[in-house]
């Protein structure tokens, strides 16, 4: 689904370091989320943002800090990465309904 | 909070046959129930969801079931085909304006048919 992008798509940090993900979105939604997907594990929610002043913790908040700088835009922050935050990241929105729709994926690699 | 159990991991099956996967959640509060997707390397896709209020929903080959009582649901796959191969995953979450479609996912399970 191209109307939800993220970038970078692959990424390879060492500890310590502060790392953004980004998320762009052109469907006009108002929500928007951030996943974490390790193997066994399923999908497991960061942050989620009802509009541009609603910003909520997920499951798994802690070392993250996210910004909503407009309707469109939803970027998650690592402050200092640590190897255990390696994961494939997802950024997903939703409108009025409850469906909700998945960028492409970052890939996070904390050496 | 949520928690959603899904089994098994992973199953195999034959071309042609059908498959079944199966999550139980434990918020008896949860009312909308959707499955997705994950082809390898790919983005998660809906493909089913089902609400408290219905039992069963059909789409062409693919099936879910709800059982509230037992806080069950179940994917039925029929006719299975290579193509079906993938990681499939259930959540669950209280749907509507006022929550936060906080979807609780399960751990997936990693479906193979075998030609």
């Amino acid at each position: 689904d191209a109307d939800v992008t993220q970038t970078p798509r692959n990424r390879i940090t060492k500890t310590g370091k502060r790392i953004m993900l980004e998320c762009s979105q052109t469907k006009g939604h108002d929500r928007m989320y951030w996943y974490r997907q390790d193997p066994g594990l399923g999908l497991r929610l960061i942050y989620y943002s009802f509009d541009v002043k609603d910003i909520n913790k997920g499951e798994i908040s802690d070392g993250y800090s996210v910004s909503r700088q407009a309707q469109a835009k939803f970027s998650l922050s690592l402050e200092s990465a640590i190897p255990n935050q390696t994961a494939l990241y997802f950024c997903a929105t939703s409108g009025g309904g409850d469906t909700q729709y998945f960028g492409p994926g970052t890939r996070l690699t904390v050496l | 909070g949520e928690n959603v159990e899904q089994h098994p991991s992973t199953l195999s099956v034959q071309e042609g046959d059908s498959a079944v996967i199966k999550c139980t959640y434990s918020d008896s509060a949860s009312n909308y129930f959707p499955w997705y997707k994950q082809e390898l390397g790919k983005r998660p896709q809906l493909i089913i969801d089902i609400r408290s209020n219905v039992g069963e929903k059909k789409d062409q080959r693919i099936a879910v079931t709800l059982n509230k009582t037992a806080k069950h649901f179940s994917l039925h796959i029929t006719e299975t085909q290579p193509e079906d191969s993938a990681v499939y995953f259930c959540a669950a979450s209280r749907a509507g304006k006022n929550y936060g479609q906080n979807f609780v996912f399960g751990p997936g399970t990693r479906l193979s048919v075998l030609p």
